[in-house]
Parts: structure tokens; sequence; C-alpha cells
């Protein structure tokens, strides 16, 4: 079964400062996808990024970027000049793309981002 | 807008009462799923549904049925048999096969039991 572990149960940084949360995975698939899900308190989930394993090159969107390191199943994001809008839980999720990625995704337990203005 | 719609938002049950969830979806997607959010476990999955009349167990079932009548369908019903049904679920679908990829989720139904 695959497991996804985010060590970080809470961070904190400073409005306009640079954050990395970690997550790694453990799977013996080599398709597969990773995201990066967003929880604000509306507590509505919200897609940030996603990397499909296949591509080497790390995925970026805005402010948003990604270490991926499959030997490692490592899958990291870096928030660059955080705002107060960031502020939120972060999950780390995976997807295998055998059976169609029939039972859905896998999640982290999280990550509580704290900005601090 | 395309989008999915989970109702109640808040619902209030005392024990030994089934209570059902709304989802609906209008995304024309085939998969869909039912999580539970608890504080510090991430989100668990009940159920999951490929096709219409078809449903899978997810890793926390026990205590919960589904239904898949219509594609853009999939009621949850929390059952007596949960023994502690209070949390957060979600509903989520997603497209199917290669083109798989995110789930896109609803907003959420939250459930205390009294």
């Amino acid at each position: 079964a695959q497991t996804v572990t985010q060590s970080q149960p809470e961070m904190s940084v400073q409005e306009a400062e640079t954050v990395t949360l970690s997550c790694t995975y453990d799977t013996s698939e080599s398709d597969y996808y990773l995201f990066w899900y967003k929880q604000p308190p509306s507590r509505q989930m919200i897609l940030v990024i996603r990397q499909e394993a296949y591509k080497q090159q790390n995925a970026t969107e805005n402010r948003f970027s990604v270490n991926f390191q499959k030997a490692a199943k490592s899958f990291s994001l870096k928030i660059s000049d955080s705002q107060l809008g960031d502020a939120a839980m972060y999950f780390c999720a995976y997807r295998p793309l055998s059976g169609g990625g029939a039972d859905g995704l896998t999640f982290g337990k999280g990550t509580h981002l704290i900005i601090q203005p | 807008d395309g989008g999915i719609t989970q109702s109640p938002k808040y619902l209030f049950r005392k024990e030994g009462q089934n209570v059902t969830l709304s989802c609906e979806q209008n995304l024309n997607h085939d998969a869909m799923y039912w999580y539970r959010q608890d504080p510090g476990q991430g989100l668990r999955l009940i159920y999951y549904s490929q096709i219409v009349n078809d449903f899978q167990k997810g890793d926390i079932a026990e205590g919960y049925s589904v239904s898949r009548e219509k594609k853009e369908s999939f009621p949850l019903t929390v059952t007596s048999a949960q023994k502690n049904p209070t949390a957060f679920y979600l509903c989520a679908s997603s497209l199917r096969g290669r083109d798989t990829g995110e789930l896109f989720f609803g907003e959420g139904s939250r459930l205390t039991v009294l």
C-alpha cells in the first residue's frame, strides 16, 4: 500500500519570506501523479500544483514550485514571497496511474502553515 | 459553472439515526469519491465509484453506505453502525484512465452527532 508522509505538522514563516514543506511517499509504481492541495479555513480543497512522475522537470505555478526527487521519493513544496492568504493546511497527495488511478488519492496528514505579518 | 455541490453544509444527528449526505457534480466525471477528514488525520477514503451502478469500499467503509444510480450523483449514508461519525466529509470527482489527474472537491459537509 502506498503511504504519504508529511513530517512537519506545523510551519511558521514571516510574510514575504520563503518556506519549504516536506513530503515523502512510498510506492512500487513507476508511473504516478503527485499533488499539493491547500485547505484554507473555509475548508475548500484547492489544487496548488501537480507533478507527473515521468517528467523530470519540476512543476512551477507562480510563487509555488516543487522539488521532485523520484529516486528519493521526495516531493517538497516551496512557497516564495509568502503572503497572508497562503495561511492554510497543505496536503501532499499521491495517485498511481495503474488501474486508471481507480481508488483516488492517498493523502498525507497535512502541514499547518502560519504566516507571520 | 461546473463543480461539485455538497449538502447540507452542517448537519446534526442524534445517536442511532442514519443520515444521508448529498453530492452532485456537473463536470461529467465518471469517478466519484467520499473522504472523511478528522483533525490530524488527513483525508481517508470511505467509498469510491468509477461508473454508474458500481462502487468499491475504501479504507474506512465500515458504518457507511453509498449508491450510484446516476453519473452525477453519489450520496453517502452514515448509518447508526458508524461508531464515531462526527467528522468533516468531502466529496470529490475526477476523470478516469490515462486522463486521470487531480480530484475536484466539493465544499464539504460537517456532521455532528449529539
